[in-house]
């Protein structure tokens, strides 16, 4: 059981670049997220799903897009490259259900380190 | 009203020693305030999670204690040990259907053995 896996790892972009942060969870998680992590700044939601098909913004979703074909995959695109975009970026999945009394974490990738030069 | 503060932004603790990081809110509407743990190049980890309607929770070496009416919330880790080295975020959870964490800035502790 892999849980969330990112790919890459790392990377380096020049502004202007395009680029797919690709996320995948093989624990058919219904909800999805994207955050981007700054030193000293926390985590910052970019955009989230709810199931296959659906995704809205989160607080910081300028610069990027989503998609969410399958329940499996949901990947984050940068289409023009900025400074300003350089972080670390996690996705996370939950399971969701209706009763909150048993809520169940986010489990969270262990990133993709994104530099823009 | 969505933010949720977090201190200190660092702390160093001698082994055994108890760490005390804090957290306040200010949106009541929030009803789920899990904690995070994240060691260097990892993705964050859940260590423990409260809800408003008990004080404290104890799970293993970790604690949480909750203030409803001070809108506060802290992790005590008790006799600390080196590998609790980390950076710990707390976080609040509204009541809605998407259940979009707010997270704090993080605290770095380091444990010196």
């Amino acid at each position: 059981n892999a849980g969330v896996t990112q790919t890459p790892k790392f990377r380096i972009l020049k502004i202007g670049q395009s680029m797919t942060l690709q996320c995948t969870q093989d624990m058919n998680h219904n909800y999805m997220y994207w955050y981007r992590q700054d030193p000293g700044m926390g985590l910052k939601l970019i955009y989230y799903s709810v199931g296959a098909g659906i995704t809205d913004k989160g607080e910081v979703p300028n610069g990027y897009n989503v998609s969410r074909s399958t329940t499996e995959d949901f990947p984050l695109r940068l289409e023009l490259a900025a400074p300003s975009q350089t972080s670390v970026y996690f996705c996370a999945s939950q399971i969701r259900n209706r009763n909150r009394d048993r809520e169940q974490p986010q489990h969270f990738g262990d990133g993709t380190r994104l530099s823009i030069l | 009203q969505q933010q949720v503060k977090q201190s200190p932004q660092s702390l160093i603790v001698q082994k055994g020693g108890i760490p005390i990081i804090n957290c306040a809110y200010e949106n009541t509407a929030f009803d789920y305030f899990p904690w995070y743990q994240q060691f260097p190049g990892k993705g964050p980890a859940l260590l423990i999670a409260i809800r408003p309607d008990v004080s404290e929770k104890k799970e293993g070496r970790f604690t949480i204690s909750f203030n409803k009416s001070a809108k506060q919330f802290s992790l005590h880790i008790m006799d600390s040990q080196p590998g609790d080295s980390a950076t710990y975020f707390c976080a609040a959870s509204p009541p809605s259907g998407t259940y979009k964490y707010i997270f704090g800035t993080g605290t770095r502790l380091k444990v010196l053995a």
